[in-house]
């Protein structure tokens, strides 16, 4: 099974700051790699697809980008709505695999 | 608009099956793929198993295996998960959601249910 590393588990950040999440392979998986946010109670919501694609209705506030192994989760101006958990999924091969998530706090 | 909506909550003993149905509509059914993924409770999310509805080509992840089924009714637009030889680890809430129908296909899982939860006791 494709192992997904995710960092950090957890993260206190506030309005308006910078935030990266990261996620590691553990062989080539290509640009299959997915972000969604998961609010609680709630159902995980895709953010990007492809490493890099952003999904329609998602403010542009967030991006992905991939260097070999490596992908990241990027939000540019942290907004009050976007405290929440994220996880990472690598669509490339089957179990497609989860990361274990990042809790962004205030 | 594209709809998901699950079964209700289940509570099951030990060793016995869970039947959770998921009814898609808002979309052509034959034209995407479904997925289900479930959450122990405070825990993250786990993949479980997919289907192409056209062709009825299914995966399951390994450790599932022998205890998963995932069937659709194409004229109902119904898609189910059975879990057998249920166990306490088996506590989750189990989510359907609307996913690529090729796997070389990027579409992400980009409709989900409102989950069902599913309590394994004695």
């Amino acid at each position: 099974d494709i192992q997904m590393t995710q960092s950090p588990s957890s993260l206190s950040a506030s309005v308006g700051d910078r935030v990266t999440v990261t996620c590691r392979a553990s062989q080539s998986i290509s640009s299959y790699l997915n972000w969604y946010q998961q609010k609680p109670g709630k159902a995980p919501r895709v953010l990007i697809y492809g490493a890099s694609s952003l999904r329609g209705a998602v403010p542009s506030r967030f991006s992905g980008s991939e260097s070999g192994t490596h992908f990241t989760l990027t939000i540019s101006s942290l907004q009050p709505e976007d405290f929440a958990t994220y996880y990472c999924q690598q669509t490339y091969s089957s179990p497609y695999t989860f990361g274990q998530g990042t809790r962004l706090e205030i | 608009q594209v709809k998901l909506v699950q079964s209700g909550g289940e509570v099951k003993k030990p060793g016995a099956s869970v039947k959770v149905s998921c009814k898609a509509s808002g979309y052509t059914f034959t034209d995407y793929g479904l997925s289900w993924v479930r959450q122990a409770p405070g825990q993250g999310l786990e993949w479980m198993a997919w289907m192409n509805p056209d062709n009825g080509h299914t995966k399951y992840a390994e450790k599932f295996q022998g205890r998963v089924t995932m069937t659709t009714d194409t004229s109902t637009n119904i898609t189910y998960m059975e879990l057998r030889s249920l166990r306490s680890g088996d506590t989750a809430i189990y989510y359907c959601a609307r996913d690529r129908l090729y796997d070389w296909n990027f579409h992400p899982a980009d409709f989900w249910g409102q989950g069902t939860l599913v309590t394994v006791s004695s």
